[in-house]
């Protein structure tokens, strides 16, 4: 069935430094992957995401990637910053529209 | 900014009885769905619901479970006769468009503890 693999399920960065999540996905159909941050006890939040007919996007210092062919996405935040410490989901959705969330990765930003 | 909004915020109940989550979409959006959140692993889907009837559901929705949609502005899960495996945060979201991929908002949740 449908699958999304997301590593690593945690990761710890220096303030500052370049922080990179990366998901995997198992249906060729899937042509929108949106990415998700969640804070504890709160809704998961879209920050970012792209479609299938483009290779990457950047918002600030958030960037998506997509590679098709490999059926692989990645996430990449720069310059991190103590408020980006949360979890963070990579989902994918084919154009019936239910989404697909990955396992998540608690990022730490450690000062 | 429109926000889907959901009630109640934090519901307990006993094993067994029936529990109702609320949910009211954003106005103009026509797509509905909902999604289970178990503490400390990832969202799941549950449902997703367009005019007036269920377009598909996940083998966790199963005969306990059913949507409704009972007026112009409600959207609710009812859960008929609970476990203790239903203790979750459960998440509302809707879109306008399909197919576009238009992004789905999510509500705030409904964390629901079976005692």
């Amino acid at each position: 069935g449908e699958n999304v693999e997301q590593h690593p399920s945690t990761l710890s960065v220096q303030e500052g430094d370049s922080a990179v999540i990366k998901c995997t996905y198992s249906d060729s159909a899937s042509n929108y992957f949106p990415w998700y941050k969640q804070e504890l006890g709160k809704r998961p939040q879209l920050i970012i995401d792209i479609r299938s007919n483009v290779g990457e996007k950047k918002d600030q210092r958030i960037a998506v990637t997509l590679n098709k062919t490999a059926k692989h996405f990645s996430l990449h935040i720069t310059e991190t910053q103590p408020e980006d410490s949360a979890v963070y989901f990579c989902a994918a959705s084919k154009r019936d529209d239910k989404i697909i969330f990955g396992k998540g990765t608690r990022l730490h930003i450690l000062p | 900014e429109p926000e889907v909004t959901q009630t109640p915020s934090h519901q307990v109940t006993q094993m067994g009885q029936e529990v109702i989550l609320r949910c009211v979409p954003i106005s103009n959006h026509l797509y509905f769905y909902w999604y289970r959140q178990i503490l400390g692993q990832k969202v799941e889907f549950l449902v997703s619901f367009y005019n007036n009837e269920i377009s598909e559901k996940s083998e966790i929705f199963d005969d306990q479970f059913s949507v409704e949609r009972p007026d112009g502005s409600n959207f609710t899960l009812k859960i008929r006769s609970t476990k203790l495996e239903d203790s979750a945060m459960y998440f509302c979201a809707s879109s306008r468009y399909l197919g576009s991929n238009q992004p789905q908002h999510f509500g705030d949740g409904t964390r629901l503890s079976i005692l």
